[in-house]
């Protein structure tokens, strides 16, 4: 059961280069969602999707684009990093608009 | 004010204690509500959708009162096992899902 899977767990940039999330999901649930957490602030939503071609800003979505070709897949695209992106990434999907979400394993993402 | 609030903590208690955590939530047109748990960063797990009624799930027991805006968590007989973050989630029926800042529970022998 792979569920949300989120490549890579791990990423170092540079600041000013560019990199994608991806994210994945088996469930073939319509909502889609990326978050960052960082120390002492919680899950703050950065872009989410309410289904195949729809997308829409969350509290932060600054720095970021997402898109969503297919019900599947949801990449983040970070344009040029910045140090205050510096943070761990959690994608998130669910089958309706009420109900729970379901995380990947998050990406931990440090830009020097 | 944030949309969902929770005192961080941490709360201490020693093994077979109960516990409880409460929860604001400010969007009176929120739809439905969870409780979450995270482990040393690792990614949120559902514990417990939160139900008008109120819902139990063996030492777990939720309670929502949208009166007055208000989630609560209880845990009884408190296992090492159980020490997390416990978050706070509010979905306000658009696929949103607002966090609570998390709740963090240390369960001592």
């Amino acid at each position: 059961n792979a569920g949300v899977t989120q490549t890579p767990k791990f990423q170092v940039l540079k600041t000013g280069q560019s990199m994608t999330l991806q994210c994945a999901q088996d469930m073939n649930h319509e909502y889609m969602s990326w978050y960052r957490q960082d120390p002492g602030m919680g899950l703050r939503l950065i872009h989410y999707s309410v289904g195949a071609g729809i997308t829409d800003q969350g509290e932060v979505p600054n720095g970021y684009n997402v898109s969503r070709s297919t019900t599947e897949d949801f990449p983040l695209r970070l344009l040029s990093a910045a140090p205050s992106q510096t943070s761990v990434y959690f994608c998130a999907s669910s089958y309706q608009k009420n109900t729970e979400a379901f995380f990947g394993q998050g990406t931990r993402l440090t830009v020097v | 004010r944030k949309e969902v609030e929770q005192d961080p903590g941490p709360f201490n208690v020693p093994e077979g204690a109960t516990v409880a955590f409460n929860c604001t939530y400010s969007n009176s047109a929120s739809q439905s509500f969870f409780w979450y748990r995270q482990d040393c960063r690792k990614e949120p797990k559902l514990l417990m959708s939160v139900y008008s009624s109120g819902n139990e799930d063996g030492r777990f027991t939720a309670q929502l009162n949208r009166a007055s805006q208000y989630i609560s968590l209880l845990i009884r007989d408190s296992k090492l096992s159980d020490s997390a973050t416990y978050l706070c989630v509010v979905n306000l029926n658009t696929g949103k899902l607002i966090f609570g800042q998390g709740t963090t529970l240390q369960v001592k022998p």
